[in-house]
Parts: C-alpha cells; sequence; structure tokens
C-alpha cells in the first residue's frame, strides 16, 4: 500500500518561498509521475505541476514563473519550491502519484502567508 | 485551458437513492482522460473513476462513470451513508489539467 507523508512550512512572510517534501513509503518510485495540487480553504483543487521519474516536468501556466518541482531518487522524495508567496497562495498543499488522474495522495499542508 | 462546469452545485438525498452527477467541458477532453474524486471533510481527495468510466482500486461497484467529448456523469447507484461527501471531476487530457468546482452531495 503506497503512502505518502509530507511535511514543511507552514507559516510564511510575503515573498518567501513555500517548500514542501513528500516522502513515499510502500511502493516503487520509479516510473511514476509526481504531482502537487493546492486547495485554498473552502474552494476546489488546483493542479499545481508533475515531474516524471526522469525528471521531465509540466507546470500550470498560472504558476510556472514562481514553481520548481524537483526529484530525490535515492530518497524516494519529491518537492514543491513556489516562491514569492503572497496571501494568494494560502491553501492546502497536497502530493500525489500519478500524472493526470491521481491514485495516491499525502496528507496535506496548510500554507499561511502572513506578515 | 478546459474549464469544467459541475451541476448541480448541491444535492440534498437520503441514503439508497440513486444520483447523477454531471460534469460539462469547455472543449472536447482528449482521449477521454477524465476522473472523478470524493473528498471528505478535513481529508485529501480519493480517486474514484479514471478514464472516464475505470474504477480505482477497492471502489465499491454502485459507483460508475460514464460520457465523451465534453459531457460525462458519475452515478451512485444507491447511496451510501459514506457517501455524503464533496465531488469533483478532473481532465488530464490537456495541460494544465483541470478540475470542476465541485458538487456537494448531502443528507436530505
Amino acid at each position: 500500500q503506497v503512502q505518502l507523508r509530507q511535511w514543511g512550512a507552514g507559516l510564511l512572510k510575503p515573498s518567501e518561498t513555500l517548500s514542501l517534501t513528500c516522502a513515499v513509503y510502500g511502493g516503487s518510485f520509479s516510473g511514476y509521475y509526481w504531482s502537487w495540487i493546492r486547495q485554498p480553504p473552502g474552494k476546489g483543487l488546483e493542479w499545481i505541476g508533475e515531474i516524471n521519474h526522469s525528471g521531465s516536468t509540466n507546470y500550470n501556466p498560472s504558476l510556472k514563473s514562481r514553481v520548481t518541482i524537483s526529484l530525490d531518487t535515492s530518497r524516494n522524495q519529491f518537492s514543491l519550491k513556489l516562491s514569492s508567496v503572497t496571501a494568494a497562495d494560502l491553501a492546502v498543499y497536497y502530493c500525489a502519484r500519478g500524472g493526470g488522474s491521481l491514485w495516491n495522495w499525502g496528507q496535506g499542508t496548510l500554507v499561511t502567508v502572513s506578515s | 485551458e478546459i474549464v469544467l462546469t459541475q451541476s448541480p452545485g448541491t444535492l440534498s438525498l437520503s441514503p439508497g437513492e440513486r444520483t447523477t452527477l454531471s460534469c460539462r467541458a469547455s472543449q472536447s477532453v482528449s482521449s477521454s482522460y477524465l476522473a472523478w474524486y470524493q473528498q471528505k471533510p478535513g481529508q485529501a481527495p480519493r480517486l474514484l473513476i479514471y478514464a472516464t468510466s475505470s474504477r480505482a482500486t477497492a471502489i465499491p461497484d454502485r459507483f460508475s462513470g460514464s460520457g465523451s467529448w465534453t459531457d460525462f456523469t458519475l452515478t451512485i447507484s444507491r447511496l451510501d451513508l459514506e457517501d455524503f461527501a464533496v465531488y469533483y471531476c478532473q481532465q488530464y487530457g490537456n495541460s494544465p489539467y483541470t478540475f470542476g468546482q465541485g458538487t456537494k452531495l448531502e443528507i436530505k
């Protein structure tokens, strides 16, 4: 049973960089796509981007200038960085296994942006 | 980008009833790459259906998906108490992948 566990700073100041990491347990890491999605409180889901096993990325154009998704295959982990955060980036951030359809999800991390 | 519009916004039903949720795309969804997710309060979404009509692992057969091009549906044949949640459709045929705004299924 694949499990994803994520962590990272939950409180940021405007202009700082959001940094989250997701670790994969209990399943193969290679050969899959890995994704990040976010959900503002009380609202719907927004796809942020994905990375495949060879490190190729695909980002949402609305965030592309600020997003970096990377892999650490030696640790079965992948990460999200979102630069220059503002109050509009307030959301629960999820990691997930899959490119396209999202089969397994992390528990979510609430990220708040406040000065 | 493809905009997905779900209807209705909220459904009030009783356990045991049958229901159909709608998801309409602003343009044709490539290769029927349409998924459905269920989300309960405080939890991550759970994949129910992928590729329009294929059930994900361990999803009960009371859930079924259908549709093509721009019109897709999720049917729950007989509502169980555990089915009352928010449902999202997602297209992943064209990047950026997009989600509908959700349909809330509540107990009547």
